[in-house]
């Protein structure tokens, strides 16, 4: 019940092209989802997040959507770029936990130029 | 200023050794954490302290000995260490209560030989 199943493993995306993530989850009484963005060497920093009271929210080129009765939400870079090369983890708390994030296995996108 | 600053950036140590990771943040945050990230994999929860008080410990193992001596600082004491703790500690703090979004430093490198 405390899972986040994060797809795929890995993905590759030609430079211009839209990167799609797909996270799931059980526990409905999660209240917060995020995604980091890891670079090699790097600790993991804040993409963009989103409360379930919203289907959608788009920072730029970063868009999450979230579908509260299948208990999925997903990533959409679009236009992707080399520089967007990362891995990626989604991730969910609630607020009873103290907001503890339960984290996704992680995404490896390369953008090819 | 967003920064959670850690040092040292590297660290070599043997099994008998002791040393301690350092990580500082001036965003008045009071909750601080430090997480233990294998390669490949998604960060893990170590410790979380809440307004200076230890509140969580995901039953790690007493080799690993967490400090808090004031809001902006937070030490990981470490002894008698072995190989598979080989990992990057990465430190994180967010605001106690409401707002989620944790800040991490860019990890310390910890080689155990």
């Amino acid at each position: 019940q405390q899972q986040v199943k994060q797809s795929p493993q890995s993905l590759i995306v030609q430079k211009g092209g839209i990167s799609i993530i797909n996270c799931a989850y059980e526990n409905t009484a999660f209240d917060y989802f995020p995604w980091y963005q890891q670079f090699p060497g790097k600790g993991p920093a804040l993409l963009i997040a989103i409360r379930p009271d919203v289907s959608e929210k788009k920072e730029g080129r970063f868009t999450i959507s979230f579908n509260k009765s299948a208990k999925q939400f997903s990533l959409h870079i679009m236009d992707s770029q080399p520089g967007d090369s990362a891995t990626y983890f989604c991730a969910a708390s609630r607020m009873d936990s103290n907001y503890q994030l339960i984290w996704g296995a992680g995404t490896k996108l390369i953008i090819k130029p | 200023d967003t920064e959670v600053t850690q040092t040292p950036k590297h660290l070599v140590m043997g099994m008998t050794n002791k040393k301690s990771l350092k990580c500082e943040q001036h965003m008045g945050h009071r909750a601080m954490y430090w997480y233990k990230q294998k390669a490949k994999k998604p960060p893990e929860l170590m410790f979380v302290y809440s307004y200076e008080k230890l509140s969580i410990n995901e039953s790690v193992p007493s080799r690993f000995s967490p400090e808090c001596p004031n809001s902006s600082l937070l030490n990981l004491h470490l002894h008698a260490l072995q190989p598979e703790d080989s990992a990057l500690y990465l430190c994180a703090s967010s605001q106690a209560n409401g707002n989620t979004e944790a800040f991490f430093g860019q990890g310390t490198r910890l080689t155990v030989v």
